[in-house]
């Protein structure tokens, strides 16, 4: 199976600041990458799909990298309504993986 | 705007067994593949089963294989998840959710989930 790791976990910020989330996978995985946020007791919400990709309607302060193991999500300029988790996610191969999630709070 | 409605959780003993359902009617539901995400309490994200646009394929996390059956019905636009033998350890939020891809000749690739549902709870304890 591919474990995909996030880093931090949690991760304190200010509204206003530049925020980066790290997920990498143990195996090559292309960029059949995609990245949702969650709020609590909320379903999750696709961001950013095949590493780069910003889906309909998601604000361009969202931003998405990487190819191969290494993947990034970018904030910019980060805005009370962005203050939730996020997680990668992999679909390169079965069985579809998850990063553990990184909690983005208010400093 | 898209949206999928789930229904069948609940609390359920170890051993037992529930059948989730999932429907919507705003897309064409034959042309999408289908999947079951849960996620037990305070964890993170984890995919449980999905589902071809006929039907004709699925798949499964293997902690469920054996235990989990995906099945659709096109004709009710609605996807279903038969749950049997429930372990303490399947307790979750389960949310039914759409995948996104494009198919070649020989493969298909997807590369997101892009509608989810709004979650049902299963609960198995005694």
């Amino acid at each position: 199976d591919i474990q995909m790791t996030q880093s931090p976990s949690t991760l304190s910020a200010s509204v206003g600041d530049r925020v980066t989330i790290t997920c990498r996978a143990s195996q090559i995985i292309s960029t059949w990458l995609a990245w949702y946020q969650q709020k609590p007791g909320k379903a999750p919400k696709l961001l950013v799909y095949k590493a780069s990709t910003l889906e309909s309607g998601v604000p361009s302060r969202f931003s998405g990298s990487g190819s191969g193991t290494d993947f990034t999500l970018t904030i910019n300029s980060l805005q009370p309504d962005d203050f939730a988790t996020y997680y990668c996610q992999q679909f390169n191969s079965y069985p579809w993986t998850f990063g553990q999630g990184t909690k983005v709070e208010i400093k | 705007e898209v949206q999928l409605v789930e229904s069948g959780g609940g609390l359920v003993q170890p051993g037992g067994s529930l059948r989730l359902s999932c429907s919507d009617s705003t897309f064409t539901f034959t042309r999408y593949w289908m999947t079951w995400v849960r996620q037990a309490p305070g964890k993170g994200l984890e995919w449980v089963a999905n589902i071809r646009e006929d039907g004709s394929e699925k798949y499964y996390e293997d902690s469920v294989k054996g235990r989990f059956t995906i099945s659709r019905d096109n004709a009710q636009n609605s996807l279903f998840l038969q749950m049997n033998s429930l372990r303490v350890e399947d307790t979750a939020v389960y949310y039914c959710a759409r995948v996104v891809g494009y198919r070649l000749p020989n493969y298909y690739y997807y590369y997101a989930i892009d509608v989810w549902g709004q979650g049902t709870t299963v609960t198995v304890s005694s």
